[in-house]
């Protein structure tokens, strides 16, 4: 099975300052065929279901603000947002869907300082 | 705009069975593979199961193998997951998802095993 291992668990980031994520996979989801990663990042507010934010590590989903970005390739990824407003409170989490059993990082709660 | 609502969780004993319900709408459900997530109380993101756009492969986490069975009916643009044999430790939020990368999510459905 891949583990996906999120960093940190939590992270406390003032507004309008810069809140990374990180997320490393046990074995890379880069496909090599069509060099995509196949990793995304989710955004769960309590009592809300999941929303996708990222896709491919780095395709940002429609109508997703652009201070969410993803990046990294293989085995290591970020998920950075730039200046983080009061809305983005919420736990993050990242997701392997390269084979099955699909996994999930444990998820990071970022919250404001 | 895509569409997902779960239907059929509530509070079952021990050993008991229940079928989850995942209804689609805004999108063509023929053509998308659907996976089944969960989410125990105060917990993390669980992926339970994925079943191809035919319905042809099924796909089980480890923890449901043999209790579980995922299905689909093209035709009723409906999902299910079939849970027999439930246990304490399956209680949670159960959410449909549309695709490999979970694009869309339904609200969830909570299921409750207690005697």
């Amino acid at each position: 099975d891949i583990v996906m291992t999120q960093s940190p668990d939590s992270l406390a980031v003032s507004l309008g300052e810069r809140a990374t994520i990180n997320c490393k996979s046990s074995q890379s989801v880069l496909y090599s065929s069509n060099n995509k990663n196949y990793l995304g990042w989710y955004q769960q507010k309590p009592g809300q279901p999941p929303k996708l934010l990222i896709y491919w590590a780095s395709t940002r989903e429609s109508g997703v603000p652009d201070r969410f970005s993803g990046s990294g390739s293989g085995t290591d990824f970020t998920l950075t947002i730039s200046s983080l407003q009061a809305e983005d409170v919420a736990v993050y989490y990242c997701h392997q869907y390269y084979t099955t059993p699909r996994t999930f990082g444990q998820g990071t709660k970022v919250e404001i300082k | 705009e895509a569409q997902l609502v779960e239907s059929g969780g509530g509070l079952v004993q021990p050993g008991g069975s229940l079928r989850l319900s995942c209804t689609a709408a805004g999108f063509t459900f023929n053509t998308y593979e659907m996976n089944w997530v969960r989410q125990a109380p105060g917990k993390g993101l669980e992926w339970v199961s994925t079943i191809s756009n035919g319905g042809g492969n099924t796909y089980y986490a480890d923890s449901v193998k043999g209790r579980f069975t995922t299905s689909r009916d093209n035709a009723k643009n409906t999902l299910y997951l079939q849970m027999d044999g439930l246990r304490a430790e399956d209680t949670a939020i159960y959410y449909c998802a549309r695709q490999s990368s979970l694009a869309y999510w339904g609200q969830g459905t909570l299921v409750y095993v207690s005697s």
